[in-house]
């Protein structure tokens, strides 16, 4: 099926530094999105990248896409406490009887203090 | 204004109970989704919902059916609740558009099977 996969499950890093996160999908895409969770609460849009799109700026979040390589990272300048959630990328998916976003598994960033 | 609201937060029942767990949407959006979020954090698509027409993710079992009273809404039934059910269910809205579908999600609903 068409699913992202992150790299690494989990992160941990000191405040300050910056965390990068990868993930890779299977099939062509039109666009690549990443979420963010923080625990027990619902995952929270990010930066939407579009297939065309090789870099894409959000305050301090960089995401890039390789479309030749069916990959994309997420890096987090300057990391905050706040910034301890787990981070999805999602790429749309029509078959298998749903369409609508499809999920990676997730990388679990920990910003210690 | 909470965007997509969901109730219960929190939902502990008994083994083939059946239960009900209500979304809705103030954001005008045409498209509806239930995910699935396992204890690994695996998010899995249930089903999608745009105002007219309802994709089942093949693998749901038929105990699980969405229910739309309106564009702004979509409940979830499940009936006779298994062990295996034990997740949380998100509920989402988007615009629907294939190129730039973004979604916005409820907070969740945890639902744990005794």
């Amino acid at each position: 099926s068409q699913q992202g996969e992150e790299d690494p499950q989990a992160l941990s890093i000191q405040e300050g530094e910056n965390a990068t996160m990868n993930c890779s999908y299977k099939t062509s895409i039109n666009n690549l999105q990443w979420y963010r969770q923080n625990s027990g609460r619902g995952l929270v849009h990010l930066i939407l990248i579009r297939s065309n799109e090789r870099e894409k700026h959000s305050g301090r979040l960089r995401v890039t896409l390789d479309t030749s390589k069916k990959s994309s990272s997420l890096l987090i300048t300057a990391s905050r406490a706040a910034d301890t959630a787990s981070y999805f990328c999602a790429t749309f998916y029509s078959g298998g009887g749903a369409d609508g976003l499809t999920f990676g598994k997730g990388t679990h960033l920990i910003i210690q203090p | 204004d909470t965007a997509v609201s969901q109730t219960p937060k929190y939902l502990v029942t008994q083994m083939g109970n059946d239960k009900s767990i209500k979304c809705e949407q103030n954001l005008g959006h045409d498209t509806m989704y239930w995910y699935k979020q396992d204890s690994k954090k695996f998010l899995k698509i249930m089903f999608s919902y745009n105002n007219k027409e309802l994709i089942i993710n093949e693998t749901v079992p038929n105990r699980f059916s969405p229910k739309s009273p309106d564009k702004a809404h979509l409940n979830l039934h499940i009936n006779s609740l298994e062990l295996g059910d034990s997740a949380v269910y998100f509920c989402a809205s988007g615009t629907g558009l294939t190129g730039a579908n973004v979604l916005t999600f409820g907070a969740g609903s945890r639902l744990t099977v005794l």
